[in-house]
């Protein structure tokens, strides 16, 4: 079957840095995708990865090895603004997104 | 720039109830998506549609229904309303043209559905 794994809930300190792991099993593999949703709004686009390797984008960054099935968003200089859930998606070989069930971030002061 | 936008943004109703949430999208995207989002729960996808006139069913598509006579509008129809329906309704479109698969969703803001 089509699995996503990620954290249910992780907490971090203004200015730290947090990593959120993602495990993904799907039927074929088109890229996987962040999107940060705030509570009570629509999930907005993160990143996208579909090579092995570190994509940086400012203070986010997005990692895939797909040999392993495994990504991470790395999230530098946190701002209590980036208290959200962070939902990690992989897209099969039917171009169909699985979704993760997201994380909740919550940054303490 | 409107995006996706979605009608009404909440809505209670009773069992066997009927209803339609609207979607419209201004990018001239060729896909879209209904999604229901249940609490830590992820995303789940209810129909989708790669073009005008083309409606394919998605993981969760019972009780519900969906039609696209236009590239813009993507209506989805609930009918015989039940608490299991009970959710928050995100509709979202995407642009993909051949041979590339980028696949960024733009949702509409979410219709949150109480059916009591």
């Amino acid at each position: 079957g089509q699995n996503i794994d990620q954290p249910t809930e992780m907490t971090a300190t203004e200015g730290a840095i947090v990593q959120i792991n993602c495990t993904y099993q799907t039927s074929g593999f088109n890229g996987l995708f962040w999107y940060q949703q705030h509570a009570g709004e629509a999930p907005t686009f993160l990143s996208y990865n579909v090579l092995d390797g570190l994509e940086e984008k400012g203070r986010f960054s997005s990692f895939l090895s797909r040999s392993k099935g495994y990504s991470y968003l790395l999230l530098k200089e946190l701002q209590m603004k980036d208290s959200a859930s962070y939902l990690c998606a992989a897209m099969d070989s039917n171009y169909q997104l699985i979704w993760g069930a997201g994380t909740k971030l919550i940054i303490k002061p | 720039n409107a995006g996706v936008t979605q009608t009404p943004k909440f809505r209670i109703l009773k069992i066997g109830q009927s209803m339609t949430l609207q979607c419209t999208q201004d990018m001239n995207h060729n896909y879209m998506y209904w999604y229901r989002q249940d609490p830590g729960m992820g995303l789940k996808l209810i129909y989708y549609s790669v073009g005008a006139g083309i409606t394919d069913k998605g993981e969760v598509p019972n009780g519900y229904n969906v039609s696209r006579s236009t590239t813009e509008d993507f209506p989805l129809r609930l009918e015989l309303a039940a608490p299991s329906q009970t959710s928050v309704y995100f509709c979202a479109s995407s642009s993909r043209t051949s041979g590339t698969n980028t696949g960024e969703l733009f949702f509409g803001e979410g219709s949150r559905l109480t059916v009591l």
